[in-house]
């Protein structure tokens, strides 16, 4: 069965950037669009953005300006990079897959566990 | 933006009670609601998508109804295992965004 791994630095500091990486093991990238979802402490969750398989890549317009998503399939991986950190980017960080092959507004079936990370000085 | 508004923040129940948690949508989604449970620590865990449908290997006494924009999620008996924080997501149009939450806890 499919499982993602979320890796990257626990704390980053104001105005750098955080950069994300989501390993996919126990089955192919193709078909899916792969996606980052976070959860400020306490809070709810907010959709990111994703990246087809291919490439193509679709972003929140909250966070545009600041994010890009890429991948890597031949190492079964995809990332996150969030620039211009303020303390409102602290928050549990989620890679998902979507429920359903071919769909990027789709349920999310299959996260990982999660990593936090913090924004401060 | 479609902001979801989940209601009531917080529910207290027992045991073996029936549970109905509810999702609006401040424009229509058609069915195009999903439901999630968490628990403290761990991710989310999908239970229905498109507003009925149950997700692979979720119990019976998880049901989903609605379309537009009011949808209902009803756990028919409280298991213990069901005491958790709700969410409900939407895929109408982008981005997608998520309710607020529903907090079922034990009175």
């Amino acid at each position: 069965q499919v499982q993602l791994q979320e890796s990257g630095p626990g704390l980053v500091k104001p105005s750098e950037t955080l950069s994300l990486t989501c390993t996919v093991s126990g089955g192919s990238m193709n078909n899916y669009y792969w996606t980052w979802i976070r959860q400020p402490p306490g809070k709810g969750l907010e959709w990111i953005g994703y990246i087809y398989y291919s490439g193509s890549t679709h972003y929140n317009p909250s966070l545009e300006s600041r994010v890009t998503i890429s991948v890597d399939t031949s190492n079964n991986q995809f990332s996150l990079n969030l620039r211009s950190l303020t303390a409102a980017d602290t928050a549990v960080y989620y890679c998902a897959r979507p429920y359903r092959e071919l769909l990027g507004n789709d349920a999310f079936d299959i996260w990982g566990q999660g990593t936090m990370v913090t924004v401060s000085s | 933006e479609i902001v979801l508004t989940q209601s009531p923040a917080t529910l207290s129940l027992s045991p073996g009670e029936r549970a109905t948690l509810s999702c609006r949508a401040s424009q229509s989604v058609s069915i195009y609601l999903a439901w999630y449970q968490q628990k403290p620590g761990q991710a989310p865990r999908l239970l229905i998508y498109d507003a009925s449908n149950r997700a692979t290997g979720i119990p019976t006494r998880f049901s989903g109804s609605g379309s537009g924009t009011d949808f209902t999620l009803t756990i028919s008996s409280l298991e213990p295992e069901d005491f958790a924080v709700y969410y409900c997501q939407h895929r109408g149009n982008w981005p997608l965004t998520f309710g607020g939450g529903t907090k079922v806890e034990i009175k």
